[in-house]
């Protein structure tokens, strides 16, 4: 079955430091995979998506960038963090159909 | 451009009461997929159902229903006799296709907070 890891689960970091969130899939291959981030008391706002190794599209220009060294990993990163980059991250796969979404379990950012 | 509404920011009820979650969606496609989620405290989304655009049957499962209008273009969420354990944040989602690729993304609405008191 597939399973998607996402971490950390939490992470405080002051501001103007760097950034990596990795988010790995098991149990399937060649997923669709997108990264979301829940600002508090807000929705699901969509980062960044990928369709393949090396394939990145941005829906939003910000702060941060993303990459796919490889088929099931994932990584959403900055060189220096602002404050407004705090917020839940969430990872998550999607095969090719509309099959909708798995996701990840968050890793909830503070910058202070 | 594809859009989900969910106007009710957040609902107090008692347990035992139903309660409807609203959602309206905006979208030019003919073809489409519409989702709700649900995430509890911990944060982790959770898939509850999807109904595709070509039907419109309403669908209960336990004391989960949802009804499809189309030609209110809402996708409502009923869930009976609530309990304390429904207390979340509730999403809508409609898909939407990635260009040149053929494979989906997904618009999410604002989400609904639960509260079930006891």
């Amino acid at each position: 079955s597939q399973t998607i890891h996402q971490w950390p689960a939490t992470l405080v970091q002051p501001v103007g430091s760097p950034l990596s969130l990795e988010c790995t899939v098991e149990g399937t291959s060649n997923p669709n995979l997108y990264w979301y981030r829940q600002a508090a008391g807000r929705g699901l706002q969509l980062l960044f998506y990928s369709i393949g190794i090396d394939q990145i599209s941005s829906e939003v220009p910000q702060n941060l960038s993303a990459s796919r060294p490889q088929d099931r990993q994932f990584i959403l990163s900055s060189k220096k963090l602002l404050l407004s980059d705090s917020g839940f991250y969430l990872c998550a796969w999607s095969g090719w159909g509309p099959d909708g979404y798995t996701f990840g379990s968050g890793t909830r950012l503070t910058v202070v | 451009a594809q859009k989900v509404t969910q106007a009710q920011t957040e609902i107090s009820v008692v347990e035992k009461e139903d309660v409807t979650l609203d959602c309206v969606y905006e979208t030019r496609d003919t073809t489409y997929y519409l989702f709700w989620y649900k995430q509890p405290p911990s944060g982790e989304l959770v898939f509850l159902i999807r109904r595709n655009s070509f039907d419109e049957q309403n669908e209960i499962s336990g004391r989960y229903s949802w009804n499809f209008q189309k030609s209110t273009s809402s996708f409502n969420f009923t869930i009976t006799a609530s309990q304390v354990v429904d207390s979340a944040v509730y999403f809508c989602a409609l898909s939407a296709v990635l260009p040149f690729s053929g494979t989906y993304k997904y618009i999410f609405g604002t989400g609904t907070r639960l509260k079930v008191l006891a």
